[in-house]
């Protein structure tokens, strides 16, 4: 399958500190990329698609201006976590959509953020 | 987007077939069913994904009702690294095919 890599994989910061994390497709090119967060021990949720060359589209609930996205190529997504506070400490997840039909394109997950906030 | 229903947990032996469950009695017919599987402290892993056939490639095989009201995902012989979190999940056709997870199987392997 193809392959989605996240940097870092795990970061640590003091509370009100901001933190990006990259997510990258590295075999094909991804007019659409997600992101989602998960805590522990509950399934993974949706925050934003992010769509190259224009705005992310966020979930209900999820604040545009605290959580930057931005996918400024087909292969590089970017989550930029705003004064950032112990509350958002989580998995975050990319994850990216080959192209082609229904049929055939499919999303590929990233290893995953760490984010510890202090 | 469509509900799906999985088992909270199930439990297989090494080597031998397992099936998992899940009714997503609210289909339509345009909806797509995904199946995702985590291991702890990682990323999804795409498993394998249909419309109205059945489907097989190297990981399973993804077997889905006649009505489409549920399907199983069948994996021939569990191996110990197969014990992960597994998720049936709906995405609509033609959209962007957001995938939006439930809480999942989780799935233990006994050696």
């Amino acid at each position: 399958g193809a392959v989605v890599s996240q940097h870092p994989s795990r970061v640590i910061c003091k509370s009100g500190t901001s933190v990006k994390i990259e997510c990258r497709s590295l075999d094909f090119q991804a007019t659409t990329m997600f992101w989602y967060r998960q805590f522990p021990k509950q399934s993974l949720m949706l925050m934003a698609t992010s769509n190259e060359g224009s705005k992310a589209t966020y979930e209900q609930g999820v604040e545009k201006d605290k959580f930057l996205i931005n996918h400024a190529s087909l292969t590089l997504s970017t989550l930029t976590v705003t004064s950032a506070h112990p509350e958002d400490s989580s998995f975050y997840i990319c994850s990216a959509r080959t192209s082609g039909g229904p049929l055939t394109r499919t999303q590929y997950f990233g290893p995953g953020t760490r984010l510890l906030v202090l | 987007d469509a509900k799906t229903t999985q088992p909270n947990s199930m439990e297989s032996n090494e080597e031998e077939p397992v099936h998992l469950p899940c009714n997503h009695s609210t289909i339509s017919g345009t909806d797509y069913i995904h199946w995702y599987r985590q291991l702890p402290s990682q990323g999804p892993e795409y498993v394998i994904h249909g419309l109205t056939s059945n489907v097989n490639n190297r990981m399973a095989s993804l077997a889905i009702a006649e009505d489409r009201k549920s399907s199983t995902l069948i994996l021939h012989r569990a191996t110990l690294r197969d014990a992960a979190v597994y998720y049936c999940i709906l995405s609509l056709r033609g959209s962007q095919g957001n995938l939006i997870f439930g809480k999942g199987t989780k799935l233990s392997v006994k050696p």
